[in-house]
């Protein structure tokens, strides 16, 4: 398995500009979560989604964030306008229940690195 | 909200020595996971954790759940070179899918 794929792994933006961040989960999960990292305050949730429904969205900074998933292949992370304070690593990770019990254990992707000027 | 608290922030250790670090929480888990981060790339599940007391290895790596449910530690013995990264803890307290809380991480460092 490829694993989760993120793409463009890195983005440098002029403020204001939209942003959006893409993923594909690793086929067979049916949980997405995407998270930011910072230095400041590390890996925070921002949404997760399981079978393709936003089950949690209220670690989402502003409106200006927004996220989808139209399928279970794929999800988008936007931000729009974007401002220099979104600069940060943004992960997405996916979900599967392992361990006999149906406990849940996620797959972070590579990241995006994102940098707005 | 729930807070994860990692300890040590760093790690200073020569090429050999045994490793061990945790976590603590206020707040009751059923599920703990440690990862490992290297830079540039996002973090690599090592061990998960289900169940109050049980401790699980991976190779050099042995991670046991805490039998309160509040706390996890990673051991890593006989450490080498390519051990170097960001160890993070997290752990969620639904059964099902849930978003991760996650520790600030201890920095691994060797020194041949």
């Amino acid at each position: 398995d490829a694993g989760v794929i993120q793409s463009p792994r890195h983005e440098v933006t002029e403020m204001g500009q939209e942003v959006t961040l893409r993923c594909k989960p690793i086929s067979g999960h049916n949980s997405l979560f995407w998270y930011r990292q910072t230095m400041m305050r590390g890996l925070e949730l921002l949404i997760y989604f399981n079978n393709n429904v936003p089950i949690d969205d209220s670690g989402m900074p502003e409106d200006r964030f927004s996220a989808k998933m139209p399928n279970a292949s794929f999800s988008t992370l936007k931000i729009q306008p974007s401002e220099p304070r979104d600069s940060a690593v943004y992960f997405c990770a996916s979900g599967t229940r392992t361990g006999g019990t149906g406990q849940e254990t996620q797959y972070f992707g590579p990241g995006t690195r994102l940098l707005v000027l | 909200g729930q807070q994860l608290n990692q300890s040590p922030q760093s790690m200073f250790i020569q090429e050999g020595e045994d490793v061990s670090m945790n976590c603590t929480s206020s707040s009751i888990f059923n599920t703990w996971l440690w990862y490992k981060q290297e830079p540039g790339e996002g973090p690599v599940l090592l061990i998960a954790l289900y169940k109050a007391g049980e401790l699980t290895s991976n190779g050099r790596l042995t991670a046991q759940f805490g039998i309160t449910r509040k706390d996890s530690f990673l051991n890593i013995s006989a450490s080498i070179p390519s051990d170097v990264g960001i160890y993070f803890c997290a752990a969620h307290s639904g059964g099902g899918a849930d978003g991760l809380t996650f520790g600030k991480g201890t920095h691994l460092i060797i020194q041949p």
